[in-house]
């Protein structure tokens, strides 16, 4: 059966700690790994698109990384305007999210 | 680019009546859409996908009966409640993708909250 697992299930970091986010898979044929954030009451926004092992992205203090197994969401000195959940998902399956605070 | 719009984004209704719930693409022809609802501190559990101009394949579980599904044209589906009760009370999101099946990226509307009285 096809899984999403993300962790931790929240995070509070300082302003400036920077940290990482994981997501673990197992599914039969990665089409895709999706990372997006959403804000409470709001629909997730898009942030990056994973297609290979070893494949990186990056968006301002995000960068997001791949390997057969799992994916990594790096977050370098974060805002509290980062302050969010971070869903992961593979094709149409989603984690459960990582709550992320910064405290100023 | 990829917007995508949704309507209502709140909505209170009694049981036992029908909700519609638009879901748009502003910007770019959704050759897929999909629907989702999500509790409180939950993910997104995935109710139905659709295509244009065909049926919507729903997720085990979900009634098909009751959560009515509409893929008119390529920025248009809708997703009709019928006969809500107090546990279809939910947040409901809609996304769409530029092209057909799941490993293209899904862009979300801001959803729609659901209160069933």
């Amino acid at each position: 059966e096809d899984q999403v697992t993300q962790s931790p299930e929240a995070l509070r970091l300082q302003e400036g700690e920077s940290s990482s986010l994981n997501c673990s898979y197992t599914v039969s044929g990665l089409r895709g790994l999706f990372w997006y954030r959403q804000d409470p009451g709001k629909g997730p926004e898009f942030l990056f698109t994973l297609y290979s092992a070893g494949e990186e992205k990056e968006k301002e203090r995000l960068k997001a990384t791949l390997t057969k197994k799992e994916s990594f969401l790096h977050i370098t000195a974060p805002k509290p305007e980062d302050s969010a959940t971070y869903l992961c998902a593979v094709g149409i399956i989603f984690g459960k999210g990582t709550r992320l605070h910064i405290l100023p | 680019g990829a917007v995508v719009s949704q309507h209502p984004s709140w909505v209170i209704c009694k049981s036992g009546t029908s909700v519609k719930i638009e879901c748009r693409s502003l910007d770019f022809q959704a050759t897929t859409m999909f629907w989702y609802r999500q509790f409180p501190k939950q993910s997104l559990m995935l109710m139905a996908t659709s295509n244009e101009g065909s049926k919507a394949t729903y997720e085990q579980g979900v009634e098909k009966d009751k959560f009515l599904i509409n893929h008119a044209s390529l920025t248009l589906s809708t997703l009709t409640v019928t006969s809500a009760h107090p546990e279809d009370s939910s947040f409901y999101i809609c996304s769409a993708a530029k092209v057909a099946g799941v490993g293209d990226t899904q862009y979300f509307g801001p959803g729609t909250r659901l209160t069933v009285l």
